[in-house]
């Protein structure tokens, strides 16, 4: 199946700081998004970017399909923006349902 | 509107007994997933309903596991003789298919405990 790596797994930074979280996949995907697990285990959606670029407010992604990454970037990090980013994919011709890395845990210090 | 949700939150069970997890999509959603989350294994799919065709079962760990939706709509997802390693955080979550897009909502997830 679809291999999917997420690094750095860990990253802590002083409030403030910009930091960027990559995805790396194996494989052509149809759905690519990224997630913020709050700490009480709720994912929240950030964005479905199966390729392209958005941005949220302080927080942008950009997927290069054809080279089988995506990028999540922080701005002005917040201490609310601790906690686990997941990047979760599908690959094409599937029926969508999502794989997903093993995580990069944030811890955002005042 | 509402966005997914799964009762209960938590499940306390003995070793052996049979349990059930409940999902309620966002309205209108068609596609239906459920997935687990534990401490080894990390997030897991485990099956997946669209519509009216049969669901994708690929991902059950074993065929202590077994689900259902009624109705197009709610989905129950049932263990039965748990044991100990099925303790987990098991995740609902549901999508439209309008568009070509799947984007995926997650409900808050039931906490199972196995004893």
């Amino acid at each position: 199946g679809i291999q999917v790596e997420q690094s750095p797994p860990d990253l802590i930074l002083q409030e403030g700081a910009n930091s960027t979280l990559r995805c790396n996949f194996s494989d052509s995907v149809n759905n690519l998004q990224w997630f913020h697990q709050n700490p009480w285990g709720q994912l929240i959606n950030l964005f479905y970017i199966p390729s392209g670029t958005k941005q949220n407010g302080r927080l942008s992604a950009t997927t290069v399909a054809t080279e089988r990454y995506s990028l999540l970037y922080i701005s002005s990090s917040q201490t609310t923006d601790s906690g686990v980013y997941f990047c979760a994919v599908s690959p094409s011709g599937s029926a969508r349902q999502l794989t997903f890395g093993s995580g990069t845990q944030l811890t955002v210090l005042p | 509107g509402a966005g997914v949700s799964q009762s209960p939150s938590n499940k306390v069970t003995e070793k052996g007994k049979d349990v059930e997890l409940r999902c309620d999509p966002i309205s209108g959603h068609t596609a239906l997933y459920w997935y687990r989350q534990s401490l080894g294994q990390g997030l897991e799919f485990l099956i997946y309903f669209q519509g009216n065709s049969a669901p994708d079962k690929s991902g059950l760990p074993s065929d202590r596991f077994s689900a259902e939706r009624t109705g197009g709509s709610v989905s129950t997802l049932t263990i039965q003789r748990t044991q100990q390693e099925d303790s987990a955080v098991y995740l609902c979550a549901s999508s439209s298919v309008a568009g070509g897009a799947y984007e995926q909502y997650f409900g808050p997830g039931t906490r199972l405990t196995v004893t």
